[in-house]
């Protein structure tokens, strides 16, 4: 199993372009997750999904939308790339057990620099 | 509003020395638990978990954590730090639709 796999690695944008970061899990997992890395303030929860078809909104939405046309993949876009948007972004899944919580999985993370 | 709180952005110890990584969690229910490890340029690992079955919990690498829920800690501890242990260690603790907040993590050094 390859787990959890991002695409791309790194990536340059400048302000204003978009781009869209890709999410795979080979786990079958229904929740999927996207944070942001920052220094000094851990992993932020920017999307989240609990099943194909659904998202919803986690703690810092603003300036990205997401998509999970399919169970296994998860997309982050951003439609008008900012310098705050400069970040490390991590795609994270988990099974879904409403008693027994499962830990996430974690990807190995985007590079985004916005210049 | 459920939260944990991880003092301090960096702990340095010489090798073979005890690790002692402190999470103190705000929860109004008995909460979930997890550390996590993140090697540089790496995503994150899980170390550990509390989920009610013991106070005691064995991780990976030599890591346990115990869960004091009188003092609302669930501090990390390794009795003999390993130059490999260098890495930021998160705390999180669970939310609802299995969502997790992060502490702001902890940034281990060891010395030779």
């Amino acid at each position: 199993n390859a787990g959890v796999t991002q695409t791309p690695k790194f990536r340059v944008l400048k302000t204003g372009q978009s781009m869209t970061l890709l999410c795979a899990q080979d786990m079958n997992h229904e929740y999927m997750y996207w944070y942001r890395q920052d220094p000094g303030m851990g992993l932020r929860l920017i999307h989240y999904s609990v099943g194909e078809g659904t998202t919803a909104k986690g703690e810092v939405p603003d300036g990205y939308n997401v998509s999970r046309l399919k169970k296994q993949n998860f997309l982050l876009g951003l439609e008008s790339a900012a310098p705050s948007q400069t970040s490390v972004y991590f795609c994270a899944s988990s099974l879904f057990r409403d008693i027994v919580p499962y830990e996430q999985y974690f990807g190995p993370g985007t590079r985004l620099t916005v210049t | 509003a459920q939260s944990v709180t991880q003092l301090g952005s960096h702990v340095s110890v010489s090798e073979g020395a005890l690790v002692l990584l402190r999470c103190n969690y705000s929860s109004s229910v008995p909460p979930y638990l997890f550390w996590y490890v993140q090697y540089p340029n790496q995503g994150l690992q899980l170390l550990l978990k509390y989920t009610s079955a013991a106070t005691l919990v064995k991780g990976i690498n030599g890591f346990e954590a115990e869960f004091k829920k009188s003092e609302t800690s669930f501090h990390l501890t390794k009795p003999s730090a390993h130059m490999s242990d260098a890495a930021e260690y998160f705390c999180a603790v669970r939310r609802a639709n299995s969502k997790l907040t992060f502490g702001k993590g902890i940034t281990l050094s060891v010395r030779p």
